[in-house]
């Protein structure tokens, strides 16, 4: 499987910034996926990242608030904009595996809103 | 609506003995079921995973078995050991429909030395 890392592993921000969850994979990935984990709660699609294409949003996630970049097949990035306390999650990228259906997922950013 | 239902929040089972994790799904397009390990402060690990065209995949400790016409599925894990516990989550595909997972809201495995 992929050796996935993402920084930071944990912030706490202030209310009203913004914060760039980094994601980079040691092989060439072409999808790559988005996810967050509220508090108690499962594990939700925010958005799939192809290179070279614009991101594609789930429902209830917008392009302003979740910016994505994809420069690469090894790196992406996911920034969360003017945050508010209910964007308190742990933020999570993920990469098919080699079978083609199987996701892998890094270790995850631990984000606290003040 | 919860598409992937996991109806049991928590669960302990003693040393040595079965975990039996269910799952539950609503839409009959999924085909392609996988369960996931989280521990606290990691991201979440595959375990294993079943097709629809079978019943049963078995992987070591770990046996997962699905049953279409209840859509329900379970993760067996015989015979359990204190490094089980963790949030186990259940996820599911439509595979024709893109690398789209729906997970379950987990259920967390104690499991008692």
């Amino acid at each position: 499987s992929a050796v996935i890392s993402q920084k930071p592993s944990r912030d706490i921000c202030q209310r009203g910034t913004s914060l760039t969850i980094q994601c980079q994979v040691d092989s060439q990935v072409t999808m790559m996926f988005w996810y967050r984990q509220q508090p108690g709660q499962s594990l939700t699609l925010i958005a799939t990242a192809n290179q070279g294409s614009e991101a594609t949003y789930e429902s209830g996630f917008v392009i302003d608030k979740f910016p994505i970049s994809r420069p690469n097949l090894t790196f992406s990035t996911l920034t969360v904009s003017n945050m508010s306390p209910e964007d308190s999650s742990i933020y999570l990228c993920s990469v098919v595996g080699p079978e083609g259906y199987e996701q892998y997922f890094g270790p995850g950013t631990r984000l606290t809103v003040t | 609506d919860q598409q992937v239902k996991q109806n049991s929040p928590s669960l302990s089972v003693q040393e040595g003995r079965i975990s039996i994790l269910n799952c539950d799904y609503t839409n009959s397009m999924f085909d392609y079921f996988l369960w996931y390990k989280k521990y606290p402060a990691e991201g979440p690990t595959f375990l294993i995973s079943i097709s629809s065209i079978k019943d049963k995949n078995e992987d070591g400790r770990f046996t997962v078995f699905l049953n279409k016409s209840a859509k329900h599925l379970s993760l067996h894990i015989v015979p359990s050991q204190p490094g089980d516990s963790a949030v186990y989550f259940c996820a599911a595909s439509a595979r024709n429909y893109g690398q789209n997972f729906v997970f379950g809201p987990g259920t967390r495995l104690s499991v008692l030395p």
